[in-house]
């Protein structure tokens, strides 16, 4: 059975950074990319970013609202993906989410599913 | 970037009554479209992929077509179960969803 399992959410201060960690398993990690979704309290879903596979360099795109402060990567031996969260802001306050996907140098070309249970990461003074 | 605007924003019905939601692309999308649905403190769950093709283990009972930049999500006839929020979703040219439509028991 594939399954997503996050990790490492929690009350953060602003300004401050926090790590989530993407545990995987039931398929060949690094056949594929990884995806973070994240969803504020009460609201809809929003793209934060991807890494691509090793196969294609591993590479990483951004959201505009997260791009510069945010970092995906990935550990295929352990079969973990990380979404580095710096200089948080209270509008970064969401359920985290992590999903697999196939990912070329194009683009994404397959869909998202399935989707872990989430993380809550909350940012508050 | 493209914007997917759901309709109606909640949708109020019996079980056993057929429900219809909408999904419309601020421009072409072609048949990457998809919808989800999620119930309260879950993850989203493919129920749709291609506008119209079904996930695997996704009942009968949903169906998903295309007219052009429109799409629409069919349950033929409510569960209990189907209670929830729906999302659409594309990946056509970036990564966008709707803003949800919510479908709660009358």
């Amino acid at each position: 059975e594939v399954q997503l399992v996050e990790s490492g959410g929690g009350l953060v201060q602003p300004g401050r950074s926090l790590r989530l960690s993407c545990t995987a398993s039931g398929f060949i990690f690094g056949d594929y990319g990884l995806t973070w979704f994240r969803q504020p309290p009460g609201k809809g879903l929003e793209w934060v970013g991807f890494i691509r596979s090793k196969v294609y360099g591993g590479t990483t795109n951004y959201a505009a609202s997260v791009k510069g402060r945010f970092t995906i990567s990935r550990d295929d031996s352990i079969n973990i993906a990380y979404l580095q969260m710096d200089s948080l802001k209270t509008e970064d306050t969401a359920v985290y989410y992590c999903t697999r996907v196939r990912i070329t140098l194009f683009g994404v070309v397959s869909w998202f599913d399935p989707w872990g249970q989430g993380t809550l990461v909350t940012v508050s003074s | 970037e493209i914007v997917l605007t759901q309709s109606p924003a909640t949708l109020s019905l019996s079980p056993g009554e057929r429900a219809t939601l909408s999904c419309r692309a601020s421009q072409s999308v072609s048949n990457y479209l998809a919808w989800y649905q999620q119930k309260p403190g879950q993850a989203p769950r493919l129920l749709i992929y291609d506008a119209s093709s079904r996930a695997t283990g996704i009942p009968a009972r949903f169906s998903g077509s295309r007219s052009g930049t429109d799409f629409t999500l069919t349950i033929s006839s409510l569960e209990p179960e189907d209670f929830a929020v729906y999302y659409c979703h594309q990946r056509s040219n970036g990564i966008t969803f709707g803003q949800g439509t919510r479908l709660e028991i009358k």
